[in-house]
């Protein structure tokens, strides 16, 4: 079957650094997403992996190791905008094709 | 660029009433989903379709639920008769097909309340 597990909530300061981390089980694994959703809003697509390493977008920075099945969203400078719920989401093939499944998410509460 | 659109953005039924939501898409994204979101959930996804085929429906609870893509572009979902376990957010996205990367472009969502 195909897993994700990333913590329900962090908290954290303003001007601050976070990392929201996932861990995966899944069979056919091609790349792990993530996504940004503020409270009565639509997932927001931030970033995406399929190689090992760290991908760096403005404050927002992703990073997967495949051999670990496990991946973490870096916010630097936290800003009081960033509180909302982050998603990360797995890209697999199997029979069927391409399937995307998301974690049930992290609320981020950013504190002043 | 127009995103994803939706619509309505709400509905309230009564349970073993129908009711249906439509998405239209980025232009030019082949790729199309329904899901499906509870709160404090992540979206679980429905039926995927490709242009105008259903390639991915293995999660749509068929004895209810159904869905078309007329002509690869709009799509329509349909509940029919609702329950009250299908209160939820319901998402569509669109994707380019082209490329790699896993982004999808997800529409407001229609909020489902089934009374």
């Amino acid at each position: 079957g195909q897993s994700l597990e990333q913590p329900s909530e962090v908290t954290a300061v303003e001007g601050a650094i976070v990392q929201i981390n996932c861990t995966y089980q899944t069979s056919g694994f091609y790349g792990l997403s993530w996504y940004q959703q503020h409270d009565g809003g639509a997932p927001t697509f931030l970033s995406y992996n399929a190689l090992d390493g760290l991908e760096e977008t403005g404050r927002f920075s992703s990073f997967l190791s495949r051999s670990d099945s496990y991946g973490y969203l870096l916010l630097q400078e936290l800003q009081m905008k960033d509180s909302a719920s982050y998603f990360c989401a797995v890209r697999a093939f199997n029979t069927g094709g391409f399937k995307t499944i998301f974690g049930a998410g992290t609320r981020l509460f950013v504190k002043a | 660029e127009a995103g994803v659109v939706q619509s309505p953005r709400y509905k309230i039924i009564e349970k073993k009433q129908p009711v249906a939501f439509w998405c239209n898409p980025i232009s030019g994204h082949n790729t199309l989903y329904w899901y499906r979101q509870n709160l404090g959930q992540g979206p679980e996804l429905l039926i995927r379709y490709e242009n105008e085929e259903a390639v991915d429906d293995s999660q749509l609870p068929k004895d209810r639920f159904s869905a078309e893509r007329l002509k690869g572009v709009d799509s329509t979902l349909k509940i029919q008769p609702a329950e009250l376990g299908d209160s939820a957010v319901y998402l569509c996205a669109s994707r380019a097909s082209t490329g790699g990367k896993d982004e999808q472009y997800f529409g407001p969502g229609t909020r489902l309340t089934v009374t």
